[in-house]
């Protein structure tokens, strides 16, 4: 199993720009979230699903579309890139079990927009 | 407002001594409890954790304490090794005994293990 892979790896964007984060997973899992990590506020969840076309915002949705009609993949949208959304951004699946825990992150895409 | 805090960005200490890393959380729906480990250049990767119907959780050199009358969690790792360097995440889940897939992050705690 590949586990959860992310691509790009880094990318620069101009302010304005669009662009897609790929994230797909291979465990099957129901659930997928996205989450960035900026300097002293640790990992913030921006949208997940539970599941093939269910979607819904987390902490820090503005700026960013998500959809879902893979169980595999949960793709992350920039419709008009800003500096603030400068960060190192996160895929993460897990089961949908009965406890929350073993989320298994991607490598994770550095993201720069000038 | 930040629901689940971690007071100290670093921590240092001797190879082979107790690394205690705190949590803190105002919300008191969280049932659930986790600790995640990140290597640099690399995704978090699932460590320990608890669930608020217990106060302690042991696995190998990692134990996990929670306080729910003070909202406040801990991680020891005993004894210390270089390799436990990293940057470690408290999280919580309120999803009752389902999981949700949200979890709520605190800031990250660097700790470095001296040789």
């Amino acid at each position: 199993n590949a586990g959860v892979t992310q691509t790009p790896k880094f990318q620069v964007l101009k302010t304005g720009q669009s662009m897609t984060l790929q994230c797909a997973q291979d465990m099957n899992h129901e659930y997928m979230s996205w989450y960035r990590q900026d300097p002293g506020m640790g990992l913030r969840l921006i949208h997940y699903s539970v599941g093939a076309g269910i979607t819904d915002q987390g902490e820090v949705p503005n700026g960013y579309n998500v959809s879902r009609s893979t169980t595999e993949d949960f793709p992350l949208r920039l419709l008009s890139a800003a500096p603030s959304q400068t960060s190192v951004y996160f895929c993460a699946s897990s089961y949908r079990g009965v406890r929350p825990d073993t989320q298994y992150f991607g490598p994770g895409t550095r993201l720069t927009v000038l | 407002d930040q629901q689940v805090k971690q007071n100290s960005p670093s921590l240092s200490v001797q190879e082979g001594r107790i690394s205690i890393l705190n949590c803190d959380y105002t919300n008191s729906m969280f049932d659930y409890f986790l600790w995640y480990k990140k290597y640099p250049a690399e995704g978090p990767t699932f460590l320990i954790s608890i669930s608020s119907i217990k106060d302690k959780n042991e696995d190998g050199r990692f134990t996990v304490f929670l306080n729910k009358s003070a909202k406040h969690l801990s991680l020891h790792i005993v004894p210390s090794q270089p390799g436990d360097s990293a940057v470690y995440f408290c999280a919580a889940s309120s999803g009752g005994s389902g999981n949700t897939g949200k979890l709520i992050f605190g800031q990250g705690t660097t700790l470095q293990v001296k040789p």
